[in-house]
This record gives C-alpha cells, sequence and structure tokens, in this order.
C-alpha cells in the first residue's frame, strides 16, 4: 500500500525566511498531490495541487515541486510570516480513486 | 460557491450513549462525501465515504455507521459510543471529476466520558 511520510518534528523558522516542508512516498507514483493547511481546531484547507507530469506549481508565495524520480514533493512558503505557523499536510492521489491517502502533517512554527 | 456545513462543534456523550453528526453540502450536486477521524498528533483515519445516495463504504471495522439519505446529506452514527471513539471528526466533499482537491467541514470534538 502506498505510505506517506512527512517530518513529524515542527519547522522553526525565523520570519521572513523560506519555510521547505518534505512529502516522501513509497510505491508506486501518484497522478495528483495535493497540499492542505490545518489550523488547531479545524478541518485541513486545500492549497495546491500538482499532477504527475508538472515539476512545479505556485500561488502566491507558495511553491510546489515534485520530483517522481526521487518520490519527493517540497512545499516552500517564501517570506514566510507568523500567520503562516500551522500543519501542513499532503495527500496522494492515484487518479481514478475516489480516496486519497494523507500524510500525518508537519507542524510549521515561523517566529516572528 | 460550494459550502460544507458540519455540527455539532463539540460533543461530550457517556460511554454507551448513541451518536449521531451531521454533514450537509451547498452548491454541488452529487458530491463524494467522506467521514475521518483525527486523534491528536495523528493524520486523517478514513472511516467511511460515499459516491451517491445510498452507497456507503466502510474503511475501518467499527462500532461506527454512516447513511447519506440524500444527496448532500452524510450522517455518521454509533448505537453505543466507547471511550475509544473519542476524537475529531472530519466531513469532507469531493467532486466526481478527478484530480478534484476535498474540501473539509470544520469537524466535531467528540469526547467520551
Amino acid at each position: 500500500s502506498q505510505k506517506i511520510e512527512q517530518n513529524s518534528e515542527a519547522l522553526n523558522i525565523q520570519e521572513g525566511k523560506t519555510a521547505t516542508l518534505t512529502c516522501n512516498y513509497t510505491n508506486y507514483s501518484p497522478a495528483y498531490l495535493q497540499w492542505y493547511r490545518q489550523d488547531p481546531g479545524r478541518g485541513p484547507v486545500f492549497l495546491l495541487l500538482i499532477r504527475e507530469n508538472e515539476k512545479e506549481k505556485r500561488k502566491e508565495r507558495l511553491k510546489v515541486t515534485f520530483d517522481t524520480t526521487l518520490k519527493q514533493s517540497l512545499f516552500h512558503i517564501t517570506a514566510s510570516q507568523p500567520a503562516d505557523s500551522a500543519t501542513y499536510l499532503c495527500a496522494l492521489d492515484i487518479g481514478g480513486s475516489y480516496i486519497p491517502t494523507f500524510g500525518r502533517g508537519t507542524s510549521l512554527i515561523v517566529h516572528p | 460557491s460550494q459550502t460544507i456545513h458540519q455540527w455539532p462543534a463539540t460533543l461530550v456523550q457517556p460511554v454507551g450513549s448513541p451518536l449521531s453528526l451531521e454533514c450537509t453540502v451547498e452548491g454541488t450536486s452529487n458530491p463524494n462525501l467522506y467521514w475521518y477521524r483525527q486523534a491528536a498528533g495523528r493524520g486523517l483515519q478514513l472511516l467511511f465515504y460515499s459516491v451517491g445516495i445510498g452507497q456507503i463504504s466502510s474503511e475501518v471495522p467499527q462500532n461506527l455507521s454512516a447513511s447519506r439519505p440524500q444527496d448532500r446529506q452524510f450522517i455518521l452514527s454509533s448505537k453505543k459510543l466507547l471511550l475509544s471513539d473519542s476524537g475529531f471528526y472530519l466531513c469532507a466533499w469531493r467532486g466526481q471529476a478527478s484530480n478534484q482537491p476535498q474540501h473539509f467541514g470544520d469537524g466535531t470534538r467528540l469526547s467520551i466520558l
């Protein structure tokens, strides 16, 4: 079965720096990879989706890369702000399936 | 625009009592619907999903059940709650087309005493 690994340790960075979060997967490559943000006590909120034939996707200060050779996706937040502090989840979808597989998420803490 | 409503936000129930959590979606038709449970510091555990009215698939055997009486209504139930049912329950919907993201409700924090 598909396994997803996200760093369980919180990532602490200083405001203004670029935060980089990692999502590694095993087995088959997904058709799509998604990133979500989750605040405490709230449901995850969809941020970005990247397809297997795309290397990079951007949205404002967010950037996602997808390397099917390394079986890895990187999620970047540039010019990070304390308001970016949250848990970020990646999810893989093999396409044609109704059920994405979620990672456990990585907590990001941006210090002012 | 599409919205998802989930209630109640918090619930405290005694062991052995019944449960009913409700989720409704507005602004879309024939969505795929999902119930997840999230334990503290853990990932999302898929409990049930539905691709249409009356069609429920269970991912984890447990004392919970789900029903979809209407196209945009998804209900999570239990006849007798266990202590282990405590957790954060999330409802989500997704469009039928491929490459669609999931959209989550704000969750229900369920505490069993």
